[in-house]
């Protein structure tokens, strides 16, 4: 089955920053990749995801990059606010499955 | 984006007693939907899966008749825990699939079993 492994699992940058967190899976079926932000107490927002049609997705300060031959993608954050901090996770799919299978998270902290 | 709904945020209850949790779609209808538990600075640990109309799909290692789901219709699943020990206490999310693939989650359930 699909495995996906994340790092770092804590990422410190300082306001205004950018942030990157990586993030690889095992699965070449899998072809679609979202990154959640979880504020404590919270279930997972959807942040921005990407589909194995295309390498890379903007919106606004966030990004993310897509690369199939090496199984990995990226969330990349720009001009990083104190409000970013949280913990990110990605996950990946197959269409075959429903399942989402989940990175272990990255707790980020911006500091002002 | 889409909206799920869970409900309640927090609950607390006795030692024994069941508990239910509501997981509802607002803005679209979901044929499945999916249950989580999150232990404190871990990733999300997927539950069961739920389908409308038929039975739920346990994972490995989950109790099926603690851990009661049930899907009646396209937009509410429900997770009931029964005979509830303080060893389930743990936050509780659903998920569900819009026809665009995309999930989206339910606000969590902070279940504390005294």
């Amino acid at each position: 089955g699909e495995n996906v492994e994340q790092h770092p699992s804590t990422l410190s940058v300082q306001e205004g920053d950018s942030a990157v967190i990586k993030c690889t899976y095992s699965d070449s079926a899998s072809n679609y990749f979202p990154w959640y932000k979880q504020e404590l107490g919270k279930g997972p927002q959807l942040i921005i995801d990407i589909r194995s049609n295309v390498g890379e997705k903007k919106d606004q300060r966030i990004a993310v990059t897509l690369n199939k031959t090496a199984k990995h993608f990226s969330l990349h954050i720009t001009e990083t606010q104190p409000e970013d901090s949280a913990v990110y996770f990605c996950a990946a799919k197959n269409t075959g499955f429903q399942k989402l299978v989940f990175g272990t998270g990255t707790r980020l902290l911006v500091s002002p | 984006g889409a909206v799920v709904s869970q409900h309640p945020s927090r609950v607390i209850c006795k030692s024994g007693t069941s508990v239910k949790i509501e997981c509802r779609s607002l803005d679209f209808q979901a044929t499945t939907m999916f249950w989580y538990r999150q232990f404190p600075k871990q990733s999300l640990m997927l539950m069961a899966t739920s389908n409308e109309g038929s039975k739920a799909t346990y994972e490995q290692g989950v109790e099926k008749d603690k851990f009661l789901i049930n899907h009646a219709s396209l937009t509410l699943s429900t997770l009931t825990v029964t005979s509830a020990h303080p060893e389930d206490s743990s936050f509780y999310i659903c998920s569900a699939f819009t026809q665009d693939e995309e999930a989206f989650f339910g606000q969590g359930t902070r279940l504390t079993v005294v």
